[in-house]
């Protein structure tokens, strides 16, 4: 069975361009969560889907983020326009209701 | 106070010693708590889930007191291998919906 997958795995931007990071859940996952490391700090939630709706999006830091998970199958994460805080690990994890997440790979995020 | 809190060490351990972490918890209605492990650079991987009876995987025992909120994990016999960053997640159910909370995570250096 495939896990997780995120792409692309590197990304390095120039500040004030877009990126969009894509992540395919296990297939029948309904959550889909993404997160980000920012260097030497703690994992910090970013939102959360259940299908296709976002069921919270506290942790997401502004409006240059945007999220959307189509048809609640893959969901791509854009940041724009990126701003040198946004460099950071950004995981997707997804997972069936209250059981364990698994976790992709990671995208790395590197805005100069 | 957050959410969920771990001593972020580091934690210096000679080779077949055990080692101990805890973690807490805010929210009394979280309803799933796991360990995950989260080498250098790569994405979070779950360790153990951990229930309110105790569980024990190998050299690793978890355990849940709901009483005082708090969860730990043991590791007997460490290994150089063990080292890692460790990560208490506690779901956390909040207006209905779940949240995958994370700690800090606690880095642990098992010494030759």
């Amino acid at each position: 069975e495939a896990g997780v997958t995120q792409f692309p795995s590197h990304s390095v931007i120039e500040k004030g361009q877009t990126v969009t990071l894509r992540c395919d859940p296990i297939s029948g996952h309904d959550n889909l969560y993404w997160y980000r490391r920012v260097m030497g700090k703690e994992i910090k939630f970013l939102l959360h889907f259940v299908k296709e709706s976002k069921q919270d999006e506290s942790g997401m830091p502004n409006n240059r983020f945007l999220a959307e998970r189509t048809g609640g199958t893959y969901s791509t994460l854009k940041v724009q326009p990126a701003e040198l805080e946004d460099s950071g690990v950004y995981f997707c994890a997804s997972s069936h209701t209250f059981t364990e997440a698994f976790f992709g790979q990671g995208t790395r995020l590197t805005v100069v | 106070r957050k959410e969920v809190e771990q001593d972020p060490g580091p934690f210096n351990v000679p080779e077949g010693a055990t080692v101990a972490f805890n973690c807490t918890y805010s929210n009394s209605a979280s309803q799933s708590f796991f360990w995950y492990r989260q080498d250098c650079r790569k994405e979070p991987k779950l360790l153990m889930s951990v229930y309110s009876s105790g569980n024990e995987d190998g050299r690793f025992t978890a355990q849940l007191n709901r009483a005082s909120q708090y969860i730990s994990l043991l590791i007997r016999d460490s290994k150089l291998s063990d080292s890692a960053t460790y990560l208490c997640v506690v779901n956390m159910v909040a207006f209905g919906n779940e949240k995958l909370t994370f700690g800090t995570g606690t880095r642990l250096t098992i010494i030759p």
